[in-house]
């Protein structure tokens, strides 16, 4: 079975800054997609970037970007200047085609200070 | 994009009472569903996958009489939690794949549910 692990619980950063949060996963397929959410007070689940195992290039979306590291089985994701409503849990996805499944990893709390 | 209807955002039972959790694909025809279970400060657990007109399927420890799901059409899945004790309180997110997708997942804003 495929896990997810983030092993950062909670992290900060300055308003402005860039942050990095961390993911590794542990497969046997070579084919799979990767995601990042964002879950704020809301609890509403938002897609923040996705990427697909395939492709060598790392996803970016605006502020966030990934750096995929396939042979290392790590996902982790970058949010450049950051912006005080970034705040909010971060959960790293695994997703493999076979069983078209989705499984999270425990999450990051992430509080952008002004 | 994609939205997912999920009710009611919160209610509140009392034990051995049932409570059914709805979850509507909007403007897309979901042919998978999922229903997953949030612990406060927790992660999202994958509780079930259900496919439109058959079966759920459910993941190991998840008790398939306690937590009943139907799909019964392409756009509304539900979730009802039989007899229902203080220990099922938690949140409840349902999300819905696209028929023509099978990486894109959209999620309801979720079922806070307290049992008293």
């Amino acid at each position: 079975a495929q896990t997810v692990t983030q092993s950062q619980p909670e992290m900060s950063v300055q308003e402005a800054e860039t942050v990095t949060l961390s993911c590794t996963y542990d497969t046997s397929e070579n084919n799979y997609y990767l995601f990042w959410y964002k879950q704020p007070p809301s609890r509403q689940m938002i897609l923040v970037i996705r990427q697909e195992a395939y492709k060598q290039q790392n996803a970016t979306e605006n502020r966030f970007s990934v750096n995929f590291q396939k042979a290392a089985k790590s996902f982790s994701l970058k949010i450049s200047d950051s912006q005080l409503g970034d705040t909010a849990m971060y959960f790293c996805a695994f997703m493999s085609p076979i069983n078209n499944d989705m499984r999270f990893g425990a999450g990051t709390r992430l509080t952008v200070k002004p | 994009g994609a939205v997912v209807s999920q009710h009611p955002s919160w209610v509140i039972c009392k034990s051995g009472t049932s409570v059914k959790i709805e979850c509507r694909s909007l403007d897309f025809q979901a042919t998978t569903m999922f229903w997953y279970r949030q612990f406060p400060k927790q992660s999202l657990m994958l509780m079930a996958t259900s496919n439109e007109g058959s079966k759920a399927t459910y993941e190991q420890g998840v008790e398939k009489d306690k937590f009943l799901i139907n799909h019964a059409s392409l756009t509304l899945s539900t979730l009802t939690v039989t007899s229902a004790h203080p220990e099922d309180s938690s949140f409840y997110i349902c999300s819905a794949r696209w028929g023509r997708s099978k990486i894109q997942q959209y999620f309801g804003a979720g079922t806070r549910l307290s049992v008293l």
